[in-house]
Parts: C-alpha cells; structure tokens; sequence
C-alpha cells in the first residue's frame, strides 16, 4: 500500500485557470513534508517544506498547505512557465529511519496558453 | 556553488558491465542519497549516507554499492548491470536531517 499518494495523475490547465493538487499520507508521525517541481530532463527543484498542520508557504503563484493527513498545492492564475511534474515528498518519524523520505508518483501538469 | 553534481548524465551499458556513477556536492551537507525514477513508479530510495564513513541501504539496495569516504563525495557502483537498472539514477544532499534536499541534475542509464 502506497504511504504517499498524489492526485491527479495528470491535470490539464488554460492559463489563468487557478486549481489544486493533493498530496495525502496514510501513516502517523509527520517530521515533514516536502513539494518539489521536475521539469523534463532535470532533477527536482525545491519548493516548500511543511511542518505542522494548519502551516502554510506562499511562492508567486503557489501556495501549499498542510492538514493532518494530506498537503494541497495551489496553483492561482497559472502561467504555461507553470507546466512540470510537482513531486511530494514526506518524511516519517520511524525509528532509525527518521531521515528517509517518500514520495508520491508525481502530477504532471500541463497548463496551456 | 556548482550544488550536487553527477557524472556522467547519460551513459549505455552491456549486461554484466560493471561501473560508477559520480556524486559531489560542495555545500558541506552531511546527508547524501541515491534514487532511481522509473516511470510510474516515483523516486525510490537506493543507499543513503549521513556522513563520511557511514552508509546505509534504502527501499531498493540490490546490484548497486555506495561508499562514503569524504563528505563531498558519494559514488554509486553498479556491480553487475542488468536490464532491470535501466533507470534514471538522482544524488542528492541534505544540510540536516530535517531540511530540503538538493538534487543533482540526473544520469540517464540503459542497459542492454
């Protein structure tokens, strides 16, 4: 069973047409979690780290924020520059292995101008 | 800063080759990890290290080897490659425990 899940798999967007994507988690003790965004061909770029429920990051035209069990990604008046695949990473408090992350499959979002 | 650095970014190889792929990062992070992405499948956890000296294995160790003998360095060695570990392979680096990780730029291996 996946511990992090991302949704949806893809989204398509015309430009300015704000929306979401949802990062949820199945197991308990958050240390974090983590939004980075891929383009094609390169690694993945950093975009916020969560801490706690209720905490929020803002960046230009993102914003993400955390509940107890899922993370949203808001994407308002999205420019085609937007498009990429946005990656969720979460780490757990396990034991011995509190450094690891997980992460979700990814949302490829295409936004058209 | 170059960041995190791998070499090389594309590479073919024959089944059963051995070879290394090249991590380094100039930041002083002391955490250093090893993914691969395969399409559908995410980023998943191959080796980690939190300092020189110190490694362990993450989700999918099997066929790779990692060591850590400077801070700034964190090899990936392919013992024998198979078709199976044709993958996209990302380093990446972390200042602490808790904060963002840094990737590098990716290498792109086939095995044939």
């Amino acid at each position: 069973e996946d511990q992090v899940t991302q949704s949806p798999e893809a989204l398509r967007l015309q430009e300015g047409e704000s929306s979401s994507l949802n990062c949820s988690y199945t197991v308990s003790g958050l240390r974090g979690l983590f939004w980075y965004r891929q383009d094609p061909g390169k690694g993945p770029e950093f975009l916020f780290t969560l801490y706690s429920a209720g905490e929020e990051k803002e960046k230009e035209r993102l914003k993400a924020t955390l509940t107890k069990k899922e993370s949203f990604l808001h994407i308002t008046a999205p420019k085609p520059e937007d498009s990429a695949t946005y990656l969720c990473a979460v780490q757990f408090n396990s034991g011995g292995s509190n450094y690891k992350l997980t992460f979700g499959k990814g949302t490829l979002l295409t936004v058209n101008p | 800063n170059a960041g995190v650095t791998q070499t090389p970014k594309f590479q073919v190889l024959k089944t059963g080759q051995s070879m290394t792929l090249q991590c380094a990062q100039d930041m002083n992070h002391e955490y250093m990890s090893w993914y691969r992405q395969d399409p559908g499948m995410g980023l998943r956890l191959i080796h980690y290290s939190v300092g020189a000296g110190i490694t362990d294995q993450g989700e999918v160790p099997n066929g790779y080897n990692v060591s850590r003998s400077t801070t700034e360095d964190f090899p990936l060695r392919l013992l024998s490659a198979a078709p199976s570990q044709t993958s996209v392979y990302f380093c990446a680096s972390r200042r602490t425990a808790d904060t963002e990780a840094f990737f590098g730029q990716g290498t792109r291996l086939t095995v044939v």
